[in-house]
């Protein structure tokens, strides 16, 4: 069964410490993508990768970074975790081209204290 | 700038009912228009996608119904069951550049017996 697996499904982590999520996927993709949901906000865009260390911003690239070093893994990084940052965040990846859907993780809960 | 807007954010069909989600764009370069749906505790996963070029598209319970001059497109659930309680994104993308995709905010729908 194809997936994308992210590290941790929950995570408690210190205002101001820096928090790595990993997500690896198995279906050789070209793309990747981290999004956050929050409630009523939908999902965001953070940054996405559309090769081995290549990374564009998404729409809400600011206090986090990412990177990719392998096409399977794609990590997000807060460099110093805010409680703003309090959030679900999903990981997903695709094929390149106009008509591949995404495959999601099951998500990390992220609570900043 | 929210790019899809989706509604409503909330939704309470009777089982056998019918369910309807409606988003609109503003990007007249999205040629690409996916839902997905999300499970409690899960993350979202591609339920039917339609092109700009047909008007309709069904997949067994489920219909999209896409009016480009509008720039409106719907989501229908017929004979809505339980099962079907989720929560639901539309979303957009073009098919040029990294074709990354724009979600809506979401609609938790739920379908009582």
């Amino acid at each position: 069964d194809v997936k994308v697996t992210q590290s941790s499904r929950y995570l408690v982590k210190r205002t101001g410490e820096k928090v790595f999520l990993e997500c690896v996927q198995d279906m050789d993709h070209e793309n990747m993508f981290w999004y956050r949901q929050d409630p009523g906000l939908g999902l965001r865009l953070i940054y996405f990768s559309y090769d081995v260390k290549m990374k564009e911003k998404g729409d809400i690239p600011e206090g986090y970074s990412v990177s990719r070093e392998k096409k399977e893994r794609f990590s997000l990084i807060l460099e110093s975790a805010s409680t703003n940052q309090t959030s679900m965040y999903l990981c997903a990846s695709s094929f390149r081209g106009p008509d591949y859907g995404y495959t999601f993780g099951s998500g990390t809960r992220l609570t900043v204290v | 700038q929210q790019q899809v807007k989706q509604s409503p954010q909330s939704l309470i069909v009777q089982k056998g009912g019918i369910s309807i989600i409606n988003c609109a764009y503003e990007n007249t370069a999205f040629d690409y228009f996916p839902w997905y749906q999300q499970f409690p505790g899960k993350g979202p996963a591609l339920l039917i996608a339609i092109r700009p070029d047909v008007s309709e598209k069904k997949e067994g319970r489920f219909t999209i119904s896409f009016n480009k001059s509008a720039k409106q497109f719907s989501l229908h659930i017929m004979d809505s069951q339980p099962g079907d309680s989720a929560t639901y994104f539309c979303a957009a993308s073009g098919t040029f550049g990294y074709q990354k995709v724009t979600f809506g905010t979401g609609t938790k729908l739920q379908v009582i017996p």
